[in-house]
């Protein structure tokens, strides 16, 4: 069962940066958040994840807070190809946790 | 190319048919899942397999059958197919771990 709370939906500017918030208040110490996106008709598409410390790679950057109880996913100059379904997910990290998805934020990217 | 291939992508069918879709990564993973989303988009796992092995059933009606002839396929055979069991179907797999799942393209299925 999903573990996070996401807005609905949200907008952002073409080019600028795009910050999507997750709550996760519930996080136990062992547990990694992730973030995936899905554009439309594709298979959900991994991002990024973390456990405790700021996370960045070529895609996003996560921000995690201090005490672990929410997240910011940030697309730092979002595109049209950003325009997406994003999911943040709590995960134990082990072979047998599975990874639930909840309802996510339906990202727009504007022209 | 490296990925999570699925077959067939869209496939419609009869109610009260029997149907499978197939699943394969070329990628080296032990572990792959069936998702289910259904049209309010929500992203519901069905099954886990690691190595072979069924690890995860989240009470999916028995109609549902996956089968994993190997590490590298996992196929999902429905029974009596109803009109509920209209949706995207999207197969993943992973490393045991840390690592990120990695989806196929799923497969639309449409029972009329």
């Amino acid at each position: 069962d999903a573990k996070t709370t996401q807005p609905p939906s949200m907008d952002c500017a073409e080019g600028r940066a795009a910050n999507l918030p997750c709550n996760h208040s519930t996080i136990s110490g062992n547990e990694y958040v992730y973030w995936y996106r899905q554009i439309h008709s594709q298979g959900p598409q991994y991002i990024i994840h973390g456990l405790k410390n700021n996370e960045t790679n070529e895609m996003a950057s996560l921000i995690i807070t201090e005490d672990r109880k929410s997240s910011t996913l940030i697309l730092p100059h979002a595109t049209l190809r950003d325009t997406a379904v994003y999911y943040c997910i709590v995960r134990v990290a082990g072979g047998g946790n599975q990874f639930y998805f909840g309802t996510g934020t339906s990202l727009t990217v504007i022209p | 190319d490296t990925a999570v291939s699925q077959t067939p992508k869209y496939l419609v069918t009869q109610m009260g048919n029997d149907k499978s879709i197939k699943c394969e990564q070329n990628l080296g993973h032990d572990t792959m899942y069936w998702y289910k989303q259904d049209s309010k988009k929500f992203l519901k796992i069905m099954f886990s397999y690691n190595n072979k092995e069924l690890i995860i059933n989240e009470t999916v009606p028995n109609r549902f059958s996956p089968k994993s002839p190997d590490k590298a396929h996992l196929n999902l055979h429905i029974n009596s197919l109803e009109l509920g069991d209209s949706a995207v179907y999207f197969c993943a797999s992973k490393v045991n771990g840390l690592t990120p799942l990695h989806f196929g393209n799923g497969t639309r299925l449409t029972v009329t």
